[in-house]
């Protein structure tokens, strides 16, 4: 199957200081990818999707200036929290889609971040 | 609106043991697509089968299998002779979110024991 390369794996970072994590479709171009949350013991969150070239459509609920997204090309969308707070560590996980809608989805490793 | 229901949290067993996880969706889509990941301690999504709508024979892929019943709108799978490899947690997820995302039920964690 295609591959979805997020990193980092793992991050601790202090309140107040901004995180950036990538996401990249190595061997495929995704001109959609999605951003999901994942608190503990829940389920995925949609929190915003990505699409190369425009502005991000962010989920109701999600601070558009607190988690920036950027997608400049068709390999590449990064995610930015800024201004981290406690309450921002969770597990993020991006996604790329191949084709259009209803293909199947590849998913990166994920993300822990942790603010202290 | 689009839903997935798995009503079942935590599931445990031996070893050896059959185990059917369940999966309700919801959808007013005449066309869409059904997931199921698996999720491992190490965090990862592991993508198992993608089945559309309009194909409604089971399918079976080693120890897996999957039952897709449209009239009832559940896709659950099946877990044959449990092996403690396949610990983890598993979601079932829908497509045809308003982005084209994927819709996710709860999951369920299945512990297989020794």
């Amino acid at each position: 199957g295609a591959v979805v390369s997020q990193h980092p794996s793992w991050v601790i970072c202090k309140s107040g200081t901004s995180v950036k994590i990538e996401c990249r479709s190595l061997d495929f171009q995704a001109t959609t990818m999605f951003w999901y949350r994942q608190f503990p013991k829940q389920s995925l969150m949609l929190m915003a999707t990505s699409n190369e070239g425009s502005k991000a459509t962010y989920e109701q609920g999600v601070e558009k200036d607190k988690f920036l997204i950027n997608h400049a090309s068709l390999t590449l969308s990064t995610l930015t929290v800024t201004s981290a707070h406690p309450e921002d560590s969770s597990f993020y996980i991006c996604s790329a889609r191949r084709g259009g809608t209803n293909t199947e989805a590849f998913f990166g490793q994920g993300t822990r971040l942790t603010v202290v | 609106a689009q839903k997935v229901t798995q009503a079942q949290t935590e599931i445990s067993v031996v070893e050896k043991e059959d185990v059917t996880l369940d999966c309700v969706y919801e959808t007013r889509d005449t066309t869409y697509y059904l997931f199921w990941y698996k999720q491992p301690p190490s965090g990862e999504l592991v993508f198992l089968i993608r089945r559309n709508s309009f194909d409604e024979q089971n399918e079976i892929s080693g120890r897996y299998s999957w039952n897709f019943q449209k009239s009832t709108s559940s896709f659950n799978f099946t877990i044959t002779a449990s092996q403690v490899v396949d610990s983890a947690v598993y979601f079932c997820a829908l497509s045809g979110g308003s982005q084209g995302n994927l819709i996710f039920g709860k999951g369920t964690k299945l512990s297989v024991k020794p």
